[in-house]
């Protein structure tokens, strides 16, 4: 069955540290996996999407991701961290035609 | 663009009680869902509408929860009885065509926080 993980619940990184959220999947075939954010009291905003070509994709906000197909993952990156970057980040990836399965989140805490 | 409506943005009732949910979706999206999303857990389908018919309720508790989409615009959700493990936010998203094949992102609402008693 399809799914995906996200094995950090909570990070916490200090204002403009690098930043680095995992994502794992397991799926069948070829994966089309998103990163979505969620502020508090939000929806979830599309950060940045993968469908095929280059594995490096960019997004926005400054997030970037990379697939890596020899190890299931969609890791979600930024060089330096912003305080308003303090939010939950959902991986997902999509399952068929048109369902969407999404990971537990990481709660991303910013410190000043 | 307006973004995805939902309302109310909060609502308490006590279990057995019943409750409905509104979104109205960004203008011209054919495709509509609504999510559950327990506190501490990612979104889950637990509907999706293509125009006004539904593509997949799998994972809808169909003996408490029902949802429309008449005339394949606004849609509601509703929980008729309601139990304590189904506080939670509901939230509603829309996209332009079906498929994720067809590079269309979903777009959220803010949601509706549920809190049953």
């Amino acid at each position: 069955a399809q799914s995906v993980t996200q094995p950090d619940i909570h990070i916490t990184v200090s204002e403009g540290a690098s930043l680095e959220l995992r994502c794992n999947y397991s799926y069948g075939a070829t994966p089309y996996l998103f990163w979505y954010v969620q502020s508090p009291g939000q929806g979830l905003q599309l950060l940045l999407k993968y469908f095929s070509g280059d594995t490096l994709v960019q997004g926005i906000k400054g997030f970037e991701a990379e697939f890596k197909r020899s190890q299931s993952s969609f890791n979600l990156r930024k060089p330096s961290v912003h305080w308003s970057d303090a939010a939950e980040y959902f991986c997902a990836v999509g399952s068929g035609t048109y369902k969407y399965i999404f990971g537990t989140g990481t709660r991303l805490k910013v410190l000043a | 663009e307006a973004g995805v409506a939902q309302s109310p943005r909060y609502k308490i009732i006590e279990k057995r009680q019943s409750v409905a949910f509104w979104c109205n979706p960004i203008s011209g999206h054919a495709t509509l869902y609504w999510y559950q999303q327990i506190l501490g857990q990612g979104p889950k389908l637990l509907i999706q509408f293509q125009n006004n018919g539904v593509v997949d309720d799998s994972q809808l508790p169909k003996d408490r929860f029902s949802a429309e989409r008449l005339k394949g615009v606004d849609s509601t959700l509703k929980i008729q009885p309601a139990k304590l493990e189904d506080s939670a936010v509901y939230l509603c998203a829309s996209s332009p065509q079906v498929g994720i094949y067809n590079n269309s992102p979903l777009h959220f609402g803010n949601g509706t926080r549920l809190t049953v008693t």
